[in-house]
């Protein structure tokens, strides 16, 4: 089975500095992917990033980026230029290939201050 | 496309009383569908998922039941509530030959 863990329950950063966001996971498989999902006050959920196992670059999508370490079992999420509209708690997921569904962690509550 | 709508937003029921939540999804075909439930500031739990019409998997023993009498269409059902089933409840859809998973604007149940 796998298991997402995301160590900090909630953080805080100031306005236009940049903030990481830890998750480890533990899974078996060789084939699988990563996530990170956005919930801000609305409690849509959005995805953020997305990330193959089998590619070893790094994704980025504009101001998020992440650092994925497969040995480590490592995918923290970097912010930067953190902005107000990012305040949200973050989630980090992982799926294995084929119909298996998402592993959620419990979430890193963010608050971006002014 | 990846719209997905549900309905309600927002229930009020009594504890007793029966539930039912739907959700559908447009722009594809055989899509498999998640139900989540989200209690308040907590993360999510996975309830039920489906690969396809009428095939549904259960994750966590409860007094909900799924179905999925039509390809996009997802339905979450209780014949009596309890308070415990408050939370917010997520559909979700992932797309064949994609693999990331997105998510519906959400149900708020409260059960009083």
């Amino acid at each position: 089975a796998q298991t997402v863990t995301q160590s900090q329950p909630e953080m805080s950063v100031q306005e236009a500095e940049t903030v990481t966001l830890s998750c480890t996971y533990d899974t078996s498989e060789n084939n699988y992917y990563l996530f990170w999902y956005k919930q801000p006050p609305s409690r849509q959920m959005i995805l953020v990033i997305r990330q193959e196992a089998y590619k070893q670059q790094n994704a980025t999508e504009n101001r998020f980026s992440v650092n994925f370490q497969k040995a480590a079992k490592s995918f923290s999420l970097k912010i930067s230029d953190s902005q107000l509209g990012d305040t949200a708690m973050y989630f980090c997921a992982c799926r294995s290939s084929g119909n298996t569904p998402l592993v959620f962690g419990k979430g890193t509550r963010l608050s971006v201050i002014a | 496309s990846q719209t997905i709508h549900q309905w309600p937003a927002t229930l009020v029921q009594p504890v007793g009383s029966p539930l039912s939540l739907e959700c559908t999804v447009e722009g594809t075909s055989n899509p498999n569908l998640y139900w989540y439930r989200q209690a308040a500031g907590r993360g999510l739990q996975l309830l039920f998922y489906s690969v396809g019409i009428g095939q549904i998997s259960s994750e966590v023993p409860q007094n909900l039941s799924a179905s999925r009498p039509q390809d996009r269409q997802f339905i979450l059902s209780s014949k009596k509530l309890l308070l415990s089933d408050s939370g917010f409840y997520l559909c979700a859809r992932r797309d064949r030959n994609a693999y990331e998973q997105y998510f519906g604007p959400g149900t708020r149940l409260t059960v009083t």
